[in-house]
């Protein structure tokens, strides 16, 4: 079956400009993660969906980040005048219910210029 | 604090040659322990979940091992296609508010030469 795709794989932007990142989950899952990983470092938590609520949003590092998801599939992280920090690869993941095993993206690159 | 830490962060192994990976943890109430494969430029691949302290579980080449305080992932006679970095992580029940995240650690880089 399908698994969670994210889009776009690629994606260079100068500072200051604004991004969205898209994430499809596997079907029927209820809940969705974006997490952030950066060369040399672990993945790192940035928040999590129950059907289209967040109740943790806790490792969003700025409020220049935010997210949504809508009709409990499609999620959008969007990040608001981006700096070069946020240069790294956004996952993804999606699992049954929370607390279950998840089921990881490829990934979208982002290089901030 | 919620904490994984991996060991070694970089492994080669010749084929065949066996060895095992570790993942030490602190966590509050462990809920579970994960094990996943990230190839490069690819999502992590979900490999195991480890429960309870004496836990074991094996899928061709590789088994998982659960203690109260740490976790292994044996390699036997591994391939060149075993080649990737493999990721622990960690479910507290007790992580402030967020019980079900994942904590991951920073994952042991193995090579393995033909």
């Amino acid at each position: 079956g399908a698994g969670v795709s994210q889009s776009p794989s690629n994606k260079v932007t100068e500072k200051g400009k604004d991004v969205e990142l898209r994430c499809d989950p596997i079907s029927g899952h209820t809940a969705l993660y974006w997490y952030r990983q950066s060369l040399g470092q672990g993945l790192e938590f940035l928040i999590y969906f129950q059907g289209n609520s967040a109740p943790d949003k806790s490792g969003l590092p700025s409020d220049r980040f935010s997210a949504e998801r809508t009709g409990g599939s499609v999620s959008t992280l969007t990040i608001q005048r981006t700096q070069q920090e946020d240069s790294a690869v956004y996952l993804c993941a999606s699992s049954l219910y929370h607390g279950g095993e998840q089921y990881f993206g490829p990934g979208t690159r982002l290089t901030v210029t | 604090e919620d904490q994984v830490t991996q060991s070694p962060e970089a492994l080669r192994l010749q084929e065949g040659e066996s060895s095992s990976l570790n993942c030490s943890y602190t966590v509050s109430g462990l809920r579970g322990l994960f094990w996943y494969r990230q190839d490069p430029g690819k999502g992590p691949e979900f490999l195991f979940t480890l429960y309870s302290a004496g836990e074991e579980k094996e899928k061709e080449r590789l088994k998982a091992t659960l203690t109260k305080k740490e976790s292994f992932l044996h390699i036997t006679a591994p391939k060149p296609e075993d080649s990737a970095t493999y990721l622990c992580a960690v479910q507290g029940g007790n992580y402030g508010g967020s019980q079900g995240n994942l904590i991951f650690g920073k994952g042991t880089k193995l090579s393995v030469k033909p």
